[in-house]
């Protein structure tokens, strides 16, 4: 139990265009998704933390109006990449927790989306 | 600021070799520490864990003892196998063990020779 998924695995897209990546918890309730970023050789680096149904919470640095993360059921967020650009190619990693699995305070990750911007 | 540092990999062994990743970490609070694991292909799954010091976390015969006294979280096996091959990532979270806003290390990528 305890899955995440994410959609798409890869998606390569040209600059200017917006990219929608979907995190889905498969078989327990998601009260709390995070959003990280991952450069080659890098640490994963939070991005903004959501609670369904409420707004979602930014790191430092991190443009909103760039980055659109929806959470609007306990099963699903969305970030969308709006007007890509070249500099926005990295691996998007979701992780997840909430009630219904047997560590309920424990994150789950999914497997990450490689989004290269053209 | 709060940070985690392991070491550079990438890590190669033979078979049945024994293990040690080192994690260090700095942090403005009393951090919970965690190691976690990522096989090819796979999200991230926590490993093991230890909310506070001296505690030591085990599972699938990797062990890690937080030792507040040196900042670190040093994970090792005594006998590693090919299956093991995977890239390892040591985290903080300073919020309990809620595991809230996890601060992650660079990740060691781990190759184990048949």
């Amino acid at each position: 139990g305890a899955v995440v998924s994410q959609h798409p695995s890869r998606v390569i897209c040209k600059s200017g265009t917006s990219v929608k990546i979907e995190c889905r918890s498969l078989d327990f309730q998601a009260t709390t998704m995070f959003w990280y970023r991952q450069f080659p050789k890098q640490s994963l680096m939070l991005m903004a933390t959501s609670n369904e149904g409420s707004k979602a919470t930014y790191e430092q640095g991190v443009e909103k109006d760039k980055f659109l993360i929806n959470h609007a059921s306990l099963t699903l967020s969305t970030l969308t990449v709006t007007s890509a650009h070249p500099e926005d190619s990295s691996f998007y990693i979701c992780s997840a927790y909430g009630t219904g699995t047997s560590r309920y305070n424990e994150q789950f990750f999914g497997p990450g989306t490689r989004l290269t911007v053209l | 600021g709060n940070s985690v540092t392991q070491m550079e990999g990438p890590v190669t062994l033979s078979e049945e070799a024994f293990l040690t990743i080192n994690c260090t970490y700095t942090a403005t609070g009393y951090p919970s520490l965690f190691w976690y694991v990522q096989y090819p292909g796979e999200g991230l799954q926590l490993l093991l864990k230890a909310t506070k010091a001296d505690d030591k976390g085990s599972n699938k015969g990797f062990e890690a003892t937080y030792r507040k006294e040196t900042t670190s979280f040093h994970l090792e096996k005594g006998s590693v196998q090919v299956s093991d091959s995977a890239v390892y990532f040591c985290a903080l979270t300073l919020l309990g063990g809620s595991q809230g806003n996890l601060i992650f290390g660079k990740g060691t990528k781990l190759s184990v020779k048949p």
